[in-house]
């Protein structure tokens, strides 16, 4: 099992270009997340998908779509990048409901720098 | 008031000494709870979850909660140079849509 696997790695970008954020987990997982992480500010939720059909905004959704494509997929487009943006991007999953711990999962990130 | 709250630290600890991390969370309807390692650059990684009062232990880790006083803590045994990292408290809430809420971590330093 792959886990929870984020394309791409890096990316530059220049302010006012879009770009979508790919993000998959094999775990089968309902529920799956998108966070930011800036220095001194820890994880901030941007959105999130408690189950396939759902998405719901987290502390940080302005700037930020997202698309629950199907159980495995959840993938987070910036419309147009500003500076601000410029952060680390983690993709995490768990399941819902049945084990008590609920446990969350991420992937390895996404340094994202917006000029 | 944060959902979840550490302190920041820096915590530094000698080698083979015990690290003491604590974490306090303000929602009682808090009902997992969990400890992440996250190496510089790399991804937060789960090391431990609890979710009953006591102490939980797994290898050099103990994560100890108390639902009656809002906290969880972790601790290290025997800490290593490699457990130099920043460690993250999360707590999860299933009526909030499965969300988890994370403190800003505290990062510990262990001197060789």
């Amino acid at each position: 099992n792959a886990g929870v696997t984020q394309t791409p790695k890096f990316q530059v970008l220049k302010t006012g270009q879009s770009m979508t954020l790919q993000c998959a987990q094999d775990m089968n997982h309902n529920s799956m997340y998108w966070y930011r992480q800036d220095p001194g500010m820890g994880l901030r939720l941007i959105y999130y998908s408690a189950s396939e059909g759902t998405t719901d905004k987290g502390e940080v959704p302005n700037g930020y779509n997202v698309s629950r494509l199907n159980k495995r997929e959840f993938s987070l487009r910036l419309e147009s990048a500003a500076p601000s943006q410029t952060s680390v991007y983690f993709c995490a999953s768990s399941v819902i409901g049945g084990r008590a711990y609920n446990e969350q999962f991420f992937g390895p990130g996404t340094r994202l720098t917006v000029l | 008031q944060k959902e979840v709250e550490q302190n920041s630290g820096p915590l530094s600890v000698p080698e083979g000494a015990i690290a003491s991390l604590n974490c306090t969370y303000s929602d009682r309807g808090s009902q997992s709870f969990f400890w992440y390692r996250q190496y510089s650059g790399k991804s937060p990684e789960l090391i431990m979850s609890i979710y009953s009062n006591g102490d939980k232990e797994d290898g050099r880790f103990t994560a100890q909660l108390n639902k009656a006083s809002q906290y969880v803590s972790l601790l290290i045994r025997d800490s290593q140079p490699s457990d130099s990292a920043t460690y993250l408290c999360a707590v999860n809430k299933q009526y909030t849509g499965n969300q988890f809420y994370f403190g800003t971590g505290t990062s510990l330093t262990v001197i060789p």
